[in-house]
């Protein structure tokens, strides 16, 4: 059973641009939200993550919203750059005594054109 | 500092054969966990250890094992291995909190 759904499965967009990324969950029991950036051939690098009770954070040109009632949350990259073409995951994980295994979506690729 | 490292980089094996992976926390973390990505696929949790402890099992075979020593490294252990077992194996490793940092894989190709 998928419990982290993700789309698009890739986007296309052009250097400068806004990606939108969506990730939406069942579980209510997950407390933290991270998104991973991946490289081919490379493993998943920690790009920011949240915690339900903050409804956006920003770190540079990377952004999280939050929606709890909704169960989902967004990752939008500002002014993409080629540099920014990757596969990005999000991820969520329940934390505490019972361990924090990461659910993943099943990621998106996406291509900034020059 | 050293981050999360992992040997093998890659390895080919023949369906049936066994292989083993290792996996060298960043220092000071004593968690460390094991994930499959199939090609094209997101991560899929296999073990989870913390201080020598199994705290997680995901839906994956007795095929597959693990374990950690007093340093915090990690083995990951697959008997009997199928042509599905083809994967990428990442370890992350954190400390009590929740961020894991992932090492860059190790790549098994089963024929």
């Amino acid at each position: 059973q998928q419990q982290v759904k993700q789309s698009p499965q890739s986007l296309i967009v052009q250097k400068g641009g806004i990606s939108i990324i969506n990730c939406a969950y069942e579980n209510t029991a997950f407390d933290y939200f991270p998104w991973y950036q991946q490289f081919p051939g490379k493993g998943p690098a920690l790009l920011i993550a949240i915690r339900p009770d903050v409804s956006e954070k920003k770190e540079g040109r990377f952004t999280i919203s939050f929606n709890k009632s909704a169960k989902q949350f967004s990752l939008h990259i500002m002014d993409s750059q080629p540099g920014d073409s990757a596969t990005y995951f999000c991820a969520a994980s329940t934390g505490g005594a019972a361990g924090n295994k990461l659910t993943f979506g099943g990621g998106t690729r996406v291509l900034v054109k020059p | 500092d050293a981050g999360v490292t992992q040997s093998p980089t890659h390895l080919i094996k023949t369906r049936g054969q066994q292989v083993t992976l290792r996996c060298s926390p960043i220092s000071g973390h004593k968690s460390v966990s094991w994930y499959q990505q199939v090609l094209g696929q997101g991560p899929q949790f296999i073990f989870q250890y913390y201080e020598k402890e199994e705290r997680g099992r995901g839906n994956f075979p007795d095929r597959f094992s693990a374990r950690q020593f007093p340093n915090y490294s990690s083995e990951l252990n697959v008997n009997a291995l199928l042509l599905g077992d083809s994967a990428l194996y990442l370890c992350a490793s954190s400390t009590e909190g929740d961020t894991q940092y992932f090492g860059p894989g190790t790549r098994l190709t089963v024929l």
